[in-house]
């Protein structure tokens, strides 16, 4: 979920589990929505996208969940890996000016794979 | 390809000193962004470029200043540094519009600025 103030929520998995992780998003006019990993030291990579005329999108073991009703997002992890240990972060296509919209960010959430 | 480059990826400044961060992109991409992460925060945008010779300012943008002279280049500028802009710098880019790459973005590797 999304972190309130300095610390980020933590969600710790057993490795071979799967992992979720959820975001809500705050813009009902948001059309696009986006998750990325964020390793230590590294920038941000993309992981998978959906747009609003969808409500599941599936990756190569991931799977995101759009429930527009009540503003939420999901990442779905199977089978989770040693490598899959970063931060999470969902992204909205916030308002809509024109164009190519900047992102707006959650705060992220940390995933801890446990061996 | 080499992506999204950031130089430099460390530096050090004193408060009132002033530096430019350089981001190179070589996929032609048209958006090119500056964001800065604090710790346990998320990505907060400071400035933004919609195509070359333009610039808008995002969330964060006093204290910054950008330029995009060139389309495969963006420049974030800090003319007096604050310690209150100690933070790990992101540049990334993007294509413009639908369908030909939607909204991803695309991120450099970083730059780690302290400010004393």
């Amino acid at each position: 979920g999304e972190s309130v103030g300095l610390h980020l929520p933590t969600l710790s998995v057993q490795e071979g589990d799967n992992s979720i992780i959820n975001c809500a998003y705050s813009n009902s006019a948001s059309d696009y929505f986006i998750w990325y990993k964020q390793e230590s030291g590294k920038g941000p990579q993309f992981i998978i996208d959906i747009r609003s005329n969808m409500d599941k999108r599936q990756g190569q073991r991931v799977t995101v969940l759009l429930n527009k009703t009540v503003k939420h997002l999901s990442l779905q992890i199977a089978a989770t890996q040693p490598g899959d240990s970063a931060v999470y972060f969902c992204a909205e296509n916030g308002a809509r000016y024109s164009g190519n919209t900047p992102l707006v960010f959650g705060k992220g959430t940390r995933l801890s794979v446990i061996a | 390809n080499a992506g999204v480059t950031q130089t430099p990826k460390f530096r050090v400044l004193k408060t009132g000193q002033s530096m430019t961060l350089l981001c190179a992109q070589d996929m032609n991409h048209e958006y090119m962004y500056w964001y800065r992460q604090d710790p346990g925060m998320g990505l907060r945008l400071i400035h933004y470029s919609v195509g070359e010779g333009t610039t808008a300012k995002g969330e964060v943008p006093d204290g910054y200043n950008v330029s995009r002279l060139k389309k495969q280049n963006f420049l974030l500028g800090l003319e007096s540094a604050a310690p209150s802009q100690t933070s790990v710098y992101f540049c990334a880019s993007s294509y413009s519009e639908e369908p030909s790459g939607g909204y991803e973005q695309y991120f450099g590797p970083g730059t780690r600025l302290t400010v004393t």
